[in-house]
């Protein structure tokens, strides 16, 4: 079945540092892709998305890349800082007019001042 | 912050009893989605409301149901509650838009037990 998944379950890095999270999504026929953030006790929050007719998206401090021929995707994280410390899901919304976002398990980043 | 409002935000409940929790979407948007999210896991779909209908559904049963209202709100109602039914419910609001939907900003969650 449809799956998507992290390959890192912790990272821990050092402020300053770039961080990397990565994901692989098992539906070819996804075209929709959302990077989330968690932090204890409160809901998903949307960091960065991308559509599956492009390759990389830039926003503040964060880049999604997609590469479609291995099906996998990545969130980078520039100067990473202690308040990036959180839980990273990436999340699959299926083909085109697919109502419901697949998560993974999620990653948990911890950022070391 | 986003402008996507859950109540209550914690609820403890006994087995075999019914809950209601309630989600108020952002400004702008049409779609309301519920999600189940058990501790250290991946959010998990249950529905998805669009105009007042469901438009789509997870794997739960029947006694998960839901509602959304005029105003695009939203009530996701539970009978029976399990002890599994622990969990914390997730309400995010979206825009569906040529059978697409945009980014999906959730809410902070009602956070229930069941005892």
């Amino acid at each position: 079945g449809e799956s998507v998944g992290l390959h890192l379950p912790t990272l821990s890095v050092q402020e300053g540092d770039n961080s990397i999270i990565n994901c692989a999504y098992s539906n070819s026929a996804s075209d929709y892709f959302i990077w989330y953030k968690q932090e204890s006790g409160k809901g998903p929050q949307f960091i960065i998305d991308i559509r599956s007719n492009m390759d990389k998206r830039q926003g503040q401090r964060v880049t999604v890349l997609l590469n479609k021929t291995v099906k996998h995707l990545s969130l980078q994280i520039a100067a990473t800082q202690p308040g990036d410390s959180a839980v990273y899901f990436c999340a699959e919304n299926g083909e085109g007019g697919s109502e419901k976002l697949v998560f993974g398990k999620g990653m948990k980043l911890t950022v070391n001042p | 912050e986003t402008g996507v409002t859950q109540s209550p935000t914690h609820l403890i409940k006994t087995r075999g009893q019914q809950v209601t929790l309630r989600c108020s979407s952002q400004s702008g948007h049409n779609t309301v989605s519920w999600y189940q999210q058990a501790l250290g896991q991946g959010p998990q779909f249950i529905f998805q409301y669009y105009r007042e209908e469901e438009n789509g559904r997870g794997n739960f049963p029947p006694r998960f149901s839901g509602l959304q209202f005029p105003n695009y709100s939203s009530e996701l109602n539970v009978n029976a509650l399990e002890l599994d039914d622990s969990a914390l419910y997730l309400c995010a609001s979206s825009r569906l838009w040529d059978r697409r939907n945009t980014e999906a900003f959730f809410g902070q969650g009602t956070r229930l037990t069941v005892v």
